[in-house]
Parts: structure tokens; C-alpha cells; sequence
């Protein structure tokens, strides 16, 4: 059974950083794209990065480039979103995702149950 | 960016009913490079449907996808209790990959 257990969301001040991580099992995790999909409270949802396989290509929303930065250990099976300079607007549950098949068809078939990440004074 | 919009923002129906839910895109995704996700309370969204028209696994047949460039359907053909939900349409054609804002499904 595909599992993807998401741990690390806290209550941070903006400006601070946090650092998530995402355990996978159930599955080849190295043959996979990977991702993370955010959801703001009582709003949609909202794709965040993926990752290729080998993490040689990873892609960002507009919105986090250059303050967010996934990364994956495939010995591990473990996927990691380091989030720096955090907003107020980044507050949302995140959650890992798989990406759909093995060549990159960008839908995510498995999520995880989230962690809520909360950026207030 | 590919802006998808769906409507109604709400449908109200009854068990036993059809639901037909649009996603229109800002420009084309391409023939069919659009998805449709089923989310409930408390819990992450589920892949119904993919490259708009093939049902995920384990997906009932009641739920079915169409269309092409722009405009994409998604029907349930008869509503179980259990499909009263929030459901997104997502495409890939291009980065960023974006979501539509949604459409509940109620109880009527």
C-alpha cells in the first residue's frame, strides 16, 4: 500500500524558516516524480515544486522561487521541502504527492494526509 | 499561466441526480491534459479522472470526463451519498501547473 506521511509543520514567524519532510513506502519511491501541493485554510489547492527522479529538474510556482527548495533522498525514500523566508500567504496545509505514472504525466495520484504549516506573529 | 475557471461554484442536487461540472480554460491544454480531483473534509484530494476522459483505478463509472482545448466536463452520471464533495480540475500542459478554484457539490 502506497504511503506518504508528511511531518513538520509548526507555527512560525514571518520571515522564519521550516523544514519539511515527507516518508514514503509502499512503492519504488526512486522511479517516481515527486511534488508538493499547498491548501490555505477554506481555500483550493495549489501546486507548490516537483521533482524528477534523480533530482537533476525541479520546478517552483512563481510564488516560492527563490525561497522554497525541494529535495528528495532516494535512499531514504524521503522527500524534503526546505522553506525559508516564510509569508503569511504561505500558511497552508502542504502535502506530498506522488506524481502520476513514471514519465512525468503530471497529475498526483497518491497525497498524504498533510501538515499544517501556520506563518503569524 | 493556465487560469482555470469552474462553475457553478455550487451545485445543489439530491442523491440519485446528475452533476455536470465545468472547467474552462485561459488558453488550450492541449487535447486533453486536464484532470479532475474529488476532495472531502479533512482529507487530501483523490484523482478521479486524468488526460480528461480515463478514470483513475478503482474510480466508478459513474463518473466520466470529456472535452478538449479549452473546456472540459465532469459528470456524474447518478449521485451516491458519498459524492457530495469539493471537486478541482488541474491541467499539465504547461508550468505552472494550476488548479481550478473548484466546485462543491451539496446536498439539496
Amino acid at each position: 500500500e502506497v504511503q506518504l506521511v508528511e511531518s513538520g509543520g509548526d507555527l512560525v514567524q514571518p520571515g522564519g524558516s521550516l523544514r519539511l519532510s515527507c516518508a514514503a513506502s509502499g512503492f519504488t519511491f526512486s522511479i517516481y516524480w515527486m511534488a508538493w501541493v499547498r491548501q490555505a485554510p477554506g481555500k483550493g489547492v495549489e501546486w507548490v515544486a516537483n521533482i524528477k527522479q534523480d533530482g537533476s529538474e525541479k520546478y517552483y510556482v512563481d510564488s516560492v522561487k527563490g525561497r522554497f527548495t525541494i529535495s528528495r533522498d532516494n535512499a531514504k525514500n524521503s522527500l524534503c521541502l526546505q522553506m525559508n523566508s516564510l509569508r503569511v500567504e504561505d500558511t497552508a496545509v502542504y502535502y506530498c504527492a506522488r506524481v502520476f505514472g513514471t514519465g512525468g504525466i503530471f497529475y498526483f495520484d497518491y497525497w498524504g494526509q498533510g501538515t499544517l504549516v501556520t506563518v503569524s506573529s | 499561466e493556465i487560469v482555470l475557471t469552474q462553475s457553478p461554484a455550487t451545485l445543489s442536487l439530491s442523491p440519485g441526480e446528475r452533476a455536470t461540472l465545468s472547467c474552462r480554460a485561459s488558453q488550450s491544454v492541449g487535447s486533453s491534459y486536464l484532470a479532475w480531483y474529488q476532495q472531502k473534509p479533512g482529507q487530501a484530494p483523490r484523482l478521479l479522472i486524468y488526460d480528461a476522459s480515463n478514470r483513475a483505478t478503482g474510480i466508478p463509472p459513474r463518473f466520466s470526463g470529456s472535452g478538449s482545448g479549452t473546456d472540459f466536463t465532469l459528470t456524474i452520471s447518478s449521485l451516491d451519498p458519498e459524492d457530495f464533495a469539493v471537486y478541482y480540475c488541474q491541467q499539465r500542459y504547461n508550468w505552472p501547473l494550476t488548479f481550478g478554484g473548484g466546485t462543491k457539490v451539496e446536498i439539496k
